[in-house]
């Protein structure tokens, strides 16, 4: 079973909301991934933990806020967000982050702020 | 500069046909992986197929194959038989090996993808 999975899968929230995004995966993968995509671009790394440890944050704003709450689960808590950051939100995981292992991504929260 | 180029913003192919998508990186690191990820328009990113810096063969997967050219730094997707459900964004990927704890450890950097679309 190599799936991710996400929810919600659309999400529309002003500015002023507090909401979060929520992954998982159930394939023991000790690595799990945030990116951010605008439409017709690459996805951009937000956050990567590995072994529930936070490794990498790519400067990303504080307004996102990433949690790892054990192996399986990855949430990203949004506060007080700006008009672009509307993009589709994907979640990825891998064996670890230090192997060449792929990582499988879940089908994405796509995000609208108004 | 940018570590992975994909030069063709959109290709187009006839159904049955085959189809290479290009791909050339950069990198100073001799430990690296390569990914190619297709991704339709429902927007799920979707594995396709791997290639080690240090594997000898070229990747293959069923339908998919890696043209991997070391010493050109090119990283070609090879589709054969192509399908009209084959039509979606195609991106090109590497991982560089780093060092453990590094700033770039575990970081997957994308190509700009190129747009496959297959003709019946």
């Amino acid at each position: 079973d190599t799936e991710v999975t996400q929810t919600p899968k659309h999400l529309v929230m002003g500015m002023t909301n507090k909401k979060s995004l929520k992954c998982e995966q159930h394939m023991g993968h000790r690595a799990m991934y945030w990116y951010k995509q605008k439409a017709k671009k690459p996805p951009e790394l937000m956050f990567v933990y590995s072994y529930e440890k936070l490794s990498i944050n790519e400067s990303v704003p504080s307004r996102f806020s990433p949690e790892c709450p054990n192996s399986s689960l990855l949430n990203l808590h949004l506060h007080a967000l700006q008009p672009e950051d509307s993009a589709l939100y994907l979640c990825a995981s891998s064996q670890d982050s230090q192997g060449s292992g792929e990582q499988y991504f879940g089908p994405g929260t796509r995000l609208t702020v108004t | 500069a940018q570590k992975i180029t994909q030069t063709q913003p959109g290709m187009f192919v006839q159904e049955k046909e085959a189809v290479t998508l290009d791909c050339t990186y950069d990198t100073s690191d001799p430990s690296y992986g390569l990914f190619w990820y297709k991704q339709p328009s429902s927007g799920e990113m979707i594995f396709l197929i791997y290639q080690g810096s240090y594997d000898q063969q070229n990747a293959t997967e069923g339908r998919y194959s890696l043209n991997f050219q070391k010493a050109r730094k090119s990283a070609n997707l090879v589709i054969s038989a192509s399908q009209l459900g084959d039509s979606a964004m195609y991106f090109c990927a590497m991982r560089e090996g780093g060092n453990a704890g590094g700033t770039s450890y575990g970081k997957l950097t994308f190509g700009q993808g190129t747009i496959l679309t297959v003709h019946p």
